[in-house]
């Protein structure tokens, strides 16, 4: 069964400064998708960035990169140059090529510091 | 820029009444889904549906749910009699035909009484 973790419920980053957020994932196929999805107060889900599998390369999206290591099967969320703006909740999700659903993980409660 | 836009954001329920949540995907998308997030917890997948049938659900989506597109834009989801444990945020999104970006709406909050 797949299955996304996330071992911080809580973090805290210094406006300005990077933060990286920690999501492991539990699965048998090769070819899938993984996503940080933000949710900020007012309970909306904004797709921050996504990544492929089969892509070696690692997603950067502006300020939002991954570290995607596929045989340890991590995908961590850096955020760099962090703003108030960016405190939410972040969420990663896996989901398979082709498949109808996405596993979300528990969630990081992400607290930016002015 | 496309989004998914549902309504109402917020919706007061006795228990045992029916519930129509309301939801337009983008248009050009294929793909329509319903998750639900209680306070607190993570987001967990109800139903998928495509080609104006259902194309996989959880455990979840019992007996008492149904979805259906009634026309080329709305995608609904009906809670026949509501529980308490049904209140949550209900989340509509909808992708592409490669269902690889998935789009959220901001959601309905719903409160069963």
């Amino acid at each position: 069964a797949q299955t996304v973790t996330q071992s911080q419920p809580e973090m805290s980053v210094q406006e300005a400064e990077t933060v990286t957020l920690s999501c492991t994932y539990d699965t048998s196929e090769s070819d899938y998708y993984l996503f940080w999805y933000k949710q900020p107060p007012s309970r909306q889900m904004i797709l921050v960035i996504r990544q492929e599998a089969y892509k070696q390369q690692n997603a950067t999206e502006n300020r939002f990169s991954v570290n995607f290591q596929k045989a340890a099967k991590s995908f961590s969320l850096k955020i760099s140059d962090s703003q108030l703006g960016d405190a939410a909740m972040y969420f990663c999700a896996y989901g398979l090529t082709g498949a109808n659903n996405l596993f979300f993980g528990t969630g990081t409660r992400l607290t930016v510091i002015p | 820029e496309p989004e998914v836009t549902q309504t109402p954001s917020h919706q007061v329920t006795q228990m045992g009444q029916e519930v129509i949540l309301r939801c337009v995907p983008i248009s050009n998308h294929l793909y329509f889904y319903w998750y639900r997030q209680i306070l607190g917890q993570k987001v967990e997948f109800l139903v998928s549906f495509y080609n104006n049938e259902i194309s996989e659900k959880s455990e979840i989506f019992d007996d008492q749910f149904s979805v259906e597109r009634p026309d080329g834009s709305n995608f609904t989801l009906k809670i026949r009699s509501t529980k308490l444990e049904d209140s949550a945020m209900y989340f509509c999104a909808s992708s592409d035909l490669t269902g690889t970006v998935v789009f959220f709406g901001s959601g309905t909050q719903l409160s069963v009484l």
